[in-house]
């Protein structure tokens, strides 16, 4: 199975808002409700932020959001931090009981 | 605190075996499905395996299918990866991680553990 498709990079002014879209199949994310975002630093384990599309675990900032459409799930972060600049990855439950991850995505603050 | 330590890392020649251990604690163990993931270094990350509770359901990406056999031992509070054949192309950080809730949410992760596949 694939991953699901991520854009490699996006980047954003501090305070601006992005979206980083996550897209799979009727199998994975179209299929379920259980997409997770998780954001990485270098050298360090993945940290979740979204969880069940929409969710946010204890102690994430409102400033990360979750939504999905179809096939697509997106992770949005408003009033961008420089400290929101690491790396982003989607994952999906699918129809096989597996998990899937996409690619990564790198968020760059300019 | 949930706390995971992952352990069993090292160098190991192609066509080796190596298994990997996961020890738990902070949380009531035995109520919690286990996953392993990897990461090659500067790729993404990669879900390998998933073992339920009580050992019931256990799934495995095709990629490993095979060749991995995860396996926990609730008295110990332990999850454990033995990995056989070992190619090149499993050289990765191996982490071990909570499920939340059986449909693939992650929400603990160790630090990881480094193997590397060398002759």
């Amino acid at each position: 199975q694939s991953a699901l498709t991520q854009p490699a990079s996006v980047s954003g002014s501090p305070g601006q808002s992005i979206t980083i879209s996550c897209t799979g199949t009727s199998s994975d994310i179209g299929g379920y409700d259980f997409v997770s975002w998780y954001q990485q630093n270098p050298g360090k384990a993945p940290r979740p932020m979204i969880y069940d599309v929409t969710k946010r675990p204890s102690g994430v900032s409102n400033r990360f959001s979750g939504s999905k459409s179809g096939n697509t799930a997106s992770l949005t972060i408003s009033g961008l931090q420089a400290e929101d600049e690491a790396d982003y990855y989607c994952s999906s439950y699918t129809t096989r009981s597996t998990v899937i991850f996409g690619g990564g995505t790198k968020l760059t603050v300019l | 605190e949930v706390h995971l330590v992952e352990s069993g890392g090292g160098l190991v020649k192609p066509g080796g075996s190596l298994r990997l251990s996961c020890a738990a604690s902070g949380f009531t163990f035995s109520s919690y499905s286990m996953n392993w993931v990897r990461q090659a270094p500067g790729k993404g990350l990669e879900w390998l395996s998933f073992i339920s509770s009580g050992s019931i359901y256990i799934y495995y990406a095709d990629s490993v299918k095979g060749r991995l056999t995860i396996s926990r031992d609730n008295a110990r509070n332990s999850v454990f990866l033995q990995m056989n054949s070992l190619r090149a192309e499993d050289t990765a950080m191996y982490y071990c991680a909570r499920d939340y809730h059986d449909r693939g949410y992650i929400d603990s992760w160790g630090q990881g553990t480094l193997v590397t596949v060398s002759s």
